[in-house]
């Protein structure tokens, strides 16, 4: 079934360090792709989305880019800060539509 | 606009109780969805509705049940509680257009001891 691998966690970073999570994914036909955040105590929210092949997703600073050659979506910011800490899932909409998620990554920025 | 609302946020039950899990949504979405996430395990999908009258399994559908009962409102059912199902639970709505995004409740805690 379509599913999505996700690095696994925890990730420590130092603010102002390059972030960088990987995502694969295995789907038949072309599913939809996205980043949700987490932040503590909340639900989750929609962080960025691409839709279509090459298609570049963007937001708060983070970027990912549907890649069908290599099927991923890694998320990557150039410079995190203290507030960037969250629980990170990757997650796609294929043509069943059943939302499915990565296990989730946590990431911790430190002052 | 509430977007998807969860109610209760926290819970703890007995062993062998039941309860339901309440979730709403004023987004007139058609598809809507029951998660659980349980450390290092992410989120699993329970069971979905993909719209009005229908409901389907995902991936741990064992001890719950649910119910479409309009547009606006799914519900989800443990009918005999156990330790396992000690989670935090999301309800989400979605529009049915693969590229639109999903969204979620607050979620609940449940703890059952």
């Amino acid at each position: 079934g379509d599913s999505v691998t996700q690095m696994e966690g925890p990730v420590t970073l130092s603010e102002e360090a390059f972030l960088t999570i990987n995502c694969t994914y295995t789907a038949t036909g072309y599913p939809s792709l996205f980043w949700y955040v987490q932040y503590p105590g909340e639900g989750l929210q929609l962080l960025l989305k691409a839709t279509k092949a090459d298609d570049k997703g963007s937001n708060k600073g983070f970027e990912a880019t549907y890649r069908k050659e290599t099927t991923s979506f890694h998320l990557e910011k150039g410079s995190v800060q203290v507030s960037d800490s969250a629980v990170y899932f990757c997650a796609l909409i294929p043509n069943d539509y059943k939302l499915s998620f990565g296990a989730g990554t946590t990431v911790t920025v430190r002052a | 606009n509430a977007g998807v609302t969860q109610t209760p946020k926290f819970q703890v039950l007995k062993t062998g109780q039941s309860m339901t899990l309440q979730c709403a949504q004023d987004m007139n979405h058609n598809s809507m969805y029951w998660y659980r996430q349980d450390p290092g395990m992410g989120l699993r999908l329970i069971y979905y509705s993909a719209s009005e009258g229908t409901t389907d399994k995902g991936e741990v559908p064992n001890g719950y049940n649910v119910s479409r009962l309009n547009k606006r409102e799914f519900s989800l059912r443990l009918e005999s509680a156990a330790p396992s199902q000690t989670s935090v639970y999301f309800c989400a709505s979605h529009r049915f257009y693969k590229n639109t995004e999903a969204f979620f409740g607050q979620g609940t805690r449940l703890t059952v001891v």
